[in-house]
């Protein structure tokens, strides 16, 4: 089993729709992350938690929601979600040592 | 402001040939720095990561070369293999209070048969 399992892998919606991508981890690690990759944008974080109820902002949090309400999860929304919020997301999480770890991506498809 | 980038967007090599993949950073305040692959179609994986008291760090047919002088990273992967084909991201962490990782924006590794 994935360390890291994000839910839904794939997903087409319309513009306007409220969207959930669900995080899930298994490392028992305190810090997770949603980062959004694009083509020739590379990774840019979105949100990041260091624990519970923890929610900061990254560089591109605009349009964007999140809820960590349990250590292993970390979910993002898209409350109104718009065409330029297609792309590729990734959940991820830290261990102490610094080591991040991926999940496999959700890829989002906005119409 | 902080940013890490790649020299090359694109690196094709010869199999069996060694690979030179470079990256440079901005944040002198950078300590810990890190090498992910992607695969088409998958996550990032963690290759190899090196922290700033080090100049170099070997794993597995990787090694990975510090040089804070002049902010620069880079990757060597020895005797190329075609399963060394992806998408190669350097990345930079503050291990201050916020422990963000800055990404690269990727290199494409492409290894000719």
């Amino acid at each position: 089993d994935a360390d890291v399992t994000q839910t839904p892998r794939n997903r087409i919606t319309k513009t306007g729709k409220r969207i959930m991508l669900e995080c899930s981890q298994t490392k028992g690690h305190d810090r997770m992350y949603w980062y959004r990759q694009d083509p020739g944008l590379g990774l840019r974080l979105i949100y990041y938690s260091f624990d519970v109820k923890d929610i900061n902002k990254g560089e591109i949090s605009d349009g964007y929601s999140v809820s960590r309400q349990a250590q292993a999860k970390f979910s993002l929304s898209l409350e109104s979600a718009i065409p330029n919020q297609t792309a590729l997301y990734f959940c991820a999480t830290i261990s102490l040592t610094g080591e991040l770890f991926f999940g496999e991506g959700s890829r989002l498809t906005v119409l | 402001g902080e940013s890490v980038g790649l020299h090359l967007p694109t690196l094709s090599v010869q199999e069996g040939d060694n690979s030179i993949i470079n990256c440079a950073y901005s944040n002198s305040a950078s300590d810990y720095f890190i090498w992910y692959k992607q695969e088409s179609g998958k996550g990032p994986q963690f290759i190899i990561d090196i922290r700033s008291n080090m100049d170099k760090r070997q794993g597995q047919r990787v090694t990975v070369l510090l040089n804070k002088t002049v902010k620069h990273l880079s990757l060597q992967i020895a005797a190329t293999q075609p399963g060394d084909s992806a998408v190669y991201f350097c990345a930079e962490n503050n291990a201050g209070a916020n422990s963000k990782l800055t990404f690269g924006k990727g290199i494409t590794l492409s290894v000719r048969p």
